[in-house]
C-alpha cells in the first residue's frame, strides 16, 4: 500500500526549515528517502530501519516512529540546492526487509532566495 | 564504476511497435527494478528481480515483460506499444540481504513517447 506524504508542496526561503512526513497504514520494516530534481533520476538520501539504525545524509536528518508507522524528514537551514521532489519509500513486510519499496506521491519543495 | 546505465535516453514509438529498454549495473547488486514515472507523479514499480533467473510483477506489469539472465542486465520489453505507455522509465538496482534492502541506485532514465 502506498505511503502518504505531506505536505504535497512547500515553498521556503533560504535558511528556513521544513519537515516532510510519510505515513503508512501498515507496519514498516524500513523507510527510504530520495530526492529528485526536475529531469533527473532520484537520488538516495536516507534509510531508517526498524530498531533505530540509520544511514544518510550529513545535512538532512530523519526520524522513524515504528509504533505510529511514520517517518519524518527534517531539512534545516534550507539551501537553494534542496529544491526538488522528495519521495519516501516503504517496504512491504515487517518480518522481512527483502520486498520492493512502494513510493509515496512525493513532496515538491521549492527554496527561493 | 558506471553505476546503472540505461539505453536509449529517448525514443519515439508508433502505436503497435515493440522495443526493448536496456539496463545494466556494475555494482554486483542482487536486486534490480523497473519503474515508470508519469509527468508530475511518483514512481510505479513495473517489474523487479531478486537475482538472475528470478523476476516478479510489480504494481503495473501489463504490457511489459522482463528477463534477468545475468546479475548485470535487466532489459524491459514493451510489446504492442500504446499511448498509455508514454512515460519516463527508470531502472534501479540495490543490494538486499539480512532482511534489509539498502539504497536504490537509479539509472538516468529513458523518455518514451508513443504516438
Amino acid at each position: 500500500q502506498q505511503p502518504v506524504q505531506s505536505p504535497q508542496a512547500v515553498i521556503l526561503r533560504e535558511g528556513e526549515d521544513a519537515v516532510i512526513n510519510c505515513s503508512s497504514s501498515k507496519a514498516l520494516y524500513s523507510v527510504h528517502w530520495y530526492r529528485q530534481k526536475h529531469g533527473e533520476a532520484p537520488i538516495f538520501l536516507m534509510i531508517l530501519l526498524k530498531g533505530g539504525e540509520q544511514k544518510g545524509h550529513d545535512k538532512i536528518s530523519a526520524s522513524f516512529n515504528e509504533k505510529k508507522q511514520q517517518s519524518s524528514l527534517y531539512l534545516t537551514a534550507s539551501q537553494l540546492s534542496y529544491s526538488g521532489t522528495y519521495f519516501c519509500g516503504t517496504d512491504g513486510d515487517v518480518y522481512s526487509g527483502n520486498t520492493p519499496l512502494v513510493f509515496g506521491k512525493g513532496t515538491r519543495l521549492s527554496v527561493i532566495a | 564504476n558506471a553505476g546503472v546505465t540505461q539505453t536509449p535516453k529517448f525514443r519515439i514509438l508508433k502505436i503497435g511497435q515493440s522495443m526493448t529498454l536496456q539496463c545494466a549495473q556494475d555494482m554486483n547488486h542482487n536486486y534490480m527494478y523497473w519503474y515508470r514515472q508519469d509527468p508530475g507523479m511518483g514512481l510505479k514499480l513495473i517489474y523487479y528481480s531478486v537475482g538472475a533467473g528470478i523476476t516478479d510483477k510489480g504494481e503495473v506489469p501489463n504490457g511489459y515483460n522482463v528477463s534477468r539472465s545475468t546479475t548485470e542486465d535487466f532489459p524491459l520489453r514493451l510489446e504492442l506499444a500504446a499511448p498509455s505507455q508514454t512515460s519516463v522509465y527508470f531502472c534501479a538496482s540495490s543490494y538486499s540481504g539480512g532482511g534489509i534492502t539498502y539504497e536504490q541506485y537509479f539509472g538516468p532514465g529513458t523518455r518514451l513517447t508513443v504516438t
